[in-house]
């Protein structure tokens, strides 16, 4: 069955440290990659997303992740997080399914960053 | 404004009742999808549908029904035979629903029952 793991699902870090959110799928088609983020009190939205070429892609507020294919993984790293990048964090796979499209989320990481 | 919208953003239900929850997105999106969001397990997929009059069930389609007769609306009815709705539920909608499209979502719903 499709699935996406996310491995930690409580993150705290102090502010200028380094993160990474690891993300594994499993899925042996085609598929898109995706991170999304939601701040507290505010919508769900996309923070980037993978489709074809080069396999690190870069999103908005500094973030990027690296689509690592043999890995299945697609990992989100941020050099230096502030405390403003608090929020719950969730990978998701686009895959095909017998009725169409269908995106599949992991069960999410919650940063907190410490001021 | 183009969006998604849901209402109510709270509501409640008394064990045994049938509630319906709104969905409206004024995107001309053609997809539209409807998640459970629970502590610890993330987004998992109810209903979706990829264009009016058709619809399909998600991973957890039990006790819930949906209609999609209108291109901007999909409201999601959380039935009694729902033996644990109390969630938040997401209203979702694509462009058309391929692999590349990335998920607006609108502000949710907290459903709680009593």
């Amino acid at each position: 069955a499709q699935s996406v793991s996310q491995h930690n699902h409580h993150v705290i870090l102090s502010e200028a440290a380094s993160l990474e959110l690891g993300c594994n799928y499993s899925y042996g088609g085609t598929v898109n990659l995706f991170w999304y983020v939601q701040y507290p009190g505010q919508h769900l939205q996309l923070l980037l997303k993978y489709f074809s070429g080069d396999p690190l892609v870069k999103g908005i507020k500094g973030f990027e992740a690296e689509f690592i294919k043999s890995k299945f993984s697609f990992n989100l790293r941020k050099p230096s997080v502030q405390w403003s990048d608090t929020a719950e964090y969730f990978c998701a796979v686009n895959a095909q399914d017998t009725g169409g499209f269908k995106t599949i989320f992991g069960a999410g990481t919650r940063l907190f960053v410490k001021a | 404004d183009g969006g998604i919208t849901q209402s109510p953003k709270y509501l409640f239900r008394k064990e045994g009742q049938n509630v319906t929850l709104s969905c409206e997105q004024n995107l001309n999106h053609d997809a539209m999808y409807w998640y459970r969001q629970d502590p610890g397990q993330g987004l998992r997929l109810i209903y979706y549908s990829q264009i009016v009059n058709d619809f399909q069930k998600g991973d957890i389609a039990e006790g819930y029904s949906v209609s999609r007769e209108k291109k901007e609306s999909f409201p999601l009815t959380v039935t009694s035979a729902q033996k644990n709705p109390t969630a938040f539920y997401l209203c979702a909608s694509v462009v058309r629903g391929g692999l590349t499209d990335t998920q607006y979502f609108g502000p949710g719903t907290r459903l709680t029952v009593l």
